[in-house]
């Protein structure tokens, strides 16, 4: 089965770039969808298909994916992006989560 | 668009559950309904989904065997049933939409969670 590797942690201080990243297989030719969630909360669509904003989603989040990793980059962070980020694929009939990883703003 | 699931439930292992969701807002059939469970401090798993439109299911071969989704079209209601429960089956169970393009699904609106506790 195919397996999507995320940093467990990444901290940013307020105001810099958060880069997460996601890696898999070749998965630059799968379309990598990200997701935000929040203590006691259900998760949120963050980007979809690589790099596509959902609707709400501010343009400071954006995504890429390329060979072997996919990322989701977060600039100008503000305290209230402090979450849990998973990256998701589908793989033949199968949805496929990263671990996520647990952003800190310093 | 707003997806409603049943309560909290408690169950003995060996059980089994079903919880639901009730979709409102948009045309139910469609698009797709997946579920998705997250364990306590853990990340996010993909159990199922459904298409409302004819009914049929894709399962993760995990719960193959042990899991069953359904859909009831007059309420736009979906149901996912997991049996023999087992405590490793404690979790929050999410229901989620699936929108789609090119071979992909991704989830853009998300239920609030149910929690299952397995406890003897």
């Amino acid at each position: 089965s195919y397996v999507l590797t995320q940093p467990p942690s990444v901290s940013v201080a307020p105001g810099n770039t958060a880069i997460i990243t996601c890696g898999g297989t070749n998965i630059g030719i799968k379309n990598v969808h990200w997701y935000q969630q929040k203590p006691g909360q259900a998760p949120v669509l963050v980007i979809y298909s690589d790099s596509d904003r959902a609707s709400g989603i501010p343009y400071r989040f954006s995504g890429s994916n390329s060979g072997n990793t996919a990322t989701l980059t977060i600039s100008r962070v503000e305290a209230g992006d402090e979450a849990d980020y998973f990256c998701q694929v589908w793989d033949t009939t199968t949805g496929v989560f990263g671990g996520g990883t647990k952003l800190t703003v310093l | 668009v707003q997806l409603v699931q049943s309560g909290a439930e408690v169950k003995k292992p060996g059980a089994s559950v079903k919880v639901s969701c009730t979709a409102s807002g948009y045309t139910f059939i469609t698009y797709y309904m997946h579920w998705v469970r997250q364990a306590p401090g853990q990340g996010l798993e993909w159990i199922a989904m459904i298409n409302p439109s004819g009914g049929s299911t894709d399962y993760a071969q995990k719960f193959q065997g042990r899991v069953t989704v359904t859909r009831d079209t007059s309420t736009n209601t979906v149901y996912m049933e997991l049996s023999t429960l087992r405590s490793e089956d404690t979790a929050f169970y999410y229901c989620a939409r699936g929108d789609a393009a090119s071979g992909t699904f991704w989830l853009d609106y998300w239920g609030q969670g149910t929690l299952v506790a397995v406890s003897s």
